[in-house]
């Protein structure tokens, strides 16, 4: 396992048109978080999982994203009718969760979205 | 709300030069760190983390800082080299990793 995988790496679509992105964790985390990242800014959080249970979601996930995690593995972000505000960069990062606590979170290398 | 800031957003050094990246946090609740360097269209890398019952750690030419009485986390990176040069960003945890701006440190050949 050679850490977090996100793709596509790149996405250009059309306004309106609805995308999909992968992010495959490192294998035995059971903690996975979306985030989204604009230029000059640092990412900013969207939900995250532990496990197949998504237990929290930002105000900034619109009704127009949606997350899902089916097996506690990997998990996909679909946003639907994409806006040019949609423009980011989309990371995932894993981590565990145990008793003694959180371990680090390792980030994938993120999906360019560019809404035109 | 509660927030994670950077003092300077840039930070321009010698190569050479020790450099120091400065950040404070202001939820009390947090109990973990960590710092990431972030090259230009590249996800975020882990570069060190500290808990709360920590004030010092230290990695290969880096070493983080932790004053929890005024809630400020500072990064030292030894001997600066060109491939240092990214934005650098300190997360803070209480159930989530809650990012900052960032500083954008620039590495002088």
């Amino acid at each position: 396992d050679t850490g977090v995988s996100q793709n596509p790496r790149h996405k250009i679509t059309k306004r309106g048109q609805n995308v999909t992105f992968r992010c495959d964790p490192i294998s035995e985390h059971n903690r996975l978080y979306w985030y989204r990242q604009t230029l000059g800014q640092g990412p900013e959080f969207l939900t995250y999982f532990q496990n197949e249970a998504q237990l929290e979601k930002s105000r900034l996930l619109s009704d127009r994203f949606s997350a899902e995690r089916p097996k506690g593995s990997f998990s996909t972000l679909e946003i639907q009718r994409t806006e040019q505000g949609d423009s980011a960069m989309y990371l995932c990062a894993s981590s565990s969760s145990t008793s003694g606590g959180v371990t680090e979170a390792f980030f994938g290398q993120g999906t360019r979205l560019t809404v035109v | 709300g509660e927030s994670v800031g950077l003092h300077l957003p840039t930070l321009s050094v010698q190569e050479g030069d020790n450099s120091i990246i400065n950040c404070a946090y202001s939820n009390s609740a947090s109990d973990y760190f960590i710092w990431y360097k972030q090259e230009s269209g590249k996800g975020p890398q882990f570069i060190i983390d500290i808990r709360s019952n920590m004030d010092k750690r230290q990695g290969q030419r880096v070493t983080v800082l932790l004053n929890k009485t005024v809630k400020h986390l500072s990064l030292q990176i030894a001997a600066t080299q060109p491939g240092d040069s990214a934005v650098y960003f300190c997360a803070e945890w209480s159930y989530i990793p809650t990012f900052g701006r960032g500083t954008s440190l620039i590495v002088h050949p």
